[in-house]
């Protein structure tokens, strides 16, 4: 069975600095890997997404993830955060259908 | 093109009530899952449905139902409701069963007292 867990339930950076947001996942074939932001009262944005092509994925708002086989992760980076990148961030995998099985969540927090 | 609308919206029920809750996929969307969401377990997948068949499953008793319409509209029920039911159900849609997209509606917010 396929899942991920990712590090961390809280982060907080300074603005401006880099945001780091680690997840890992478990699977036995090949996965599909996505992060989503959720917003207070919202629904979930997708903000990018591994199918197998490019390791290195390259999301909305210079949001960017990569794909490491050999260390099983999917670590979302952007290199400058802005306060409204506060948020709620999910890692999720799926094995190619629509059993979409998510992380516990990272709630990103900036600070001025 | 509109997004993934849910409604209500908000709705307070009591337990051992049942609850009905409705999404509207995007316009074109043939497949709609449900997930549920609360502090406790974080987002967990209830059902997947497409062209009006149910695809896939999560782990949950079976007073989670759902059903799908011919305009790929969705409805989840909750009978005999719970303390434990009260979540944000979520709503997604994507074009086609097993496709690796899907767009999020804002969600249902139930509490139940």
């Amino acid at each position: 069975a396929q899942s991920v867990t990712q590090l961390g339930s809280h982060v907080s950076v300074s603005e401006g600095a880099l945001v780091l947001l680690r997840c890992n996942y478990s699977s036995s074939v090949p996965p599909y890997l996505f992060w989503y932001v959720q917003y207070p009262n919202q629904g979930l944005q997708l903000l990018l997404k591994y199918t197998s092509a490019a390791t290195l994925v390259k999301g909305i708002n210079d949001f960017e993830a990569e794909f490491k086989k050999s260390e099983t992760s999917f670590h979302l980076t952007k290199p400058s955060a802005h306060m409204s990148d506060a948020a709620e961030y999910f890692c999720a995998v799926s094995l190619h259908n629509n059993d979409m099985r998510f992380g516990a969540g990272t709630r990103l927090t900036v600070k001025p | 093109k509109a997004g993934v609308t849910q409604t209500p919206r908000y709705l307070i029920k009591t337990r051992g009530q049942q609850v009905t809750l409705s999404c509207s996929p995007i316009s074109g969307h043939r497949s709609v899952s449900w997930y549920q969401q609360t502090p406790g377990q974080g987002l967990q997948f209830l059902f997947e449905y497409f062209s009006e068949t149910q695809r896939n499953k999560g782990n949950f008793p079976g007073r989670f139902s759902g059903r799908q319409f011919s305009n790929s509209r969705s409805e989840m029920n909750v009978s005999t409701l719970e303390l434990g039911d009260s979540a944000l159900y979520l709503c997604a849609s994507s074009w086609t069963s097993g496709s690796y997209e899907q767009f999020f509606g804002p969600g249902t917010r139930l509490t139940v007292l």
